[in-house]
């Protein structure tokens, strides 16, 4: 079975410090990871995916099998990065389901 | 409409009550997901289509959920005799990708119907 954990429900941080919104997933395979990103008042979508291995708004996030992980961060949050983070792992068993995470609450203060 | 359209947007049932929720994916979009999404937890898998053949149902809670795409575009999940338990925002989402492509494709989701069981 496939799990996504999330261990952090809120992250409070001030403008202008680092962040590390923490993901870490368990699948024997060699999964898909992504971030999905909610805004207030706006629907889910996407904000990055491992395979691209892109910079979105100025975050990233790198695949670490070893540790099971895929850590999203960036440098220096701004206030318009307070939103609900899920992570979320697709197995090649599961075609293109998607199993979230819990959600982590970034509030940036300002 | 350019995104995922769901509707009704908030539906207040009476415990024992049926109700039908409608998802209007993007045009062309092969793959459509629903998702049940508790207060305070991430979205969790119901069921998935691939068109008009419901490929996979194992996340449905119970035998009172249904799901049905019989054109292959817009979809309705229907829960009968709807508990307290039932209450949860319902999120349907789209992807121009099918099942067995060579990666996962982006998901598109609706704004959600939040379902409130009294």
């Amino acid at each position: 079975a496939q799990r996504v954990t999330q261990p952090e429900k809120l992250l409070s941080v001030f403008k202008g410090a680092p962040v590390e919104l923490k993901c870490n997933y368990s699948y024997s395979g060699s999964p898909e990871l992504f971030w999905y990103v909610q805004y207030s008042r706006q629907r889910l979508q996407l904000l990055l995916r491992h395979i691209s291995r892109e910079s979105i708004k100025g975050f990233t996030a790198d695949l670490n099998k070893g540790e099971t992980s895929f850590h999203l961060k960036k440098p220096f949050a701004q206030e318009e990065d307070s939103a609900m983070y899920y992570c979320a792992l697709s197995s090649n068993n599961a075609g293109n389901m998607l199993t979230f995470g819990g959600g982590t609450r970034l509030m940036v203060k300002p | 409409g350019a995104g995922v359209s769901q509707s009704p947007r908030y539906k207040v049932a009476k415990r024992g009550q049926d109700v039908a929720l409608r998802c209007d994916p993007i045009s062309g979009h092969v793959s459509l997901f629903w998702y049940q999404q508790a207060l305070g937890q991430g979205p969790e898998f119901l069921t998935y289509f691939q068109n008009e053949a419901q490929l996979d149902k194992s996340g449905l809670p119970s035998d009172r959920f249904f799901a049905e795409r019989p054109e292959g575009s817009v979809s309705t999940l229907k829960i009968q005799r709807t508990q307290q338990e039932d209450s949860a925002v319902y999120l349907c989402a789209s992807s121009i990708l099918a099942k067995g492509a060579s990666t996962t494709g982006e998901l598109f989701f609706g704004e959600g119907s939040r379902l409130t069981v009294l």
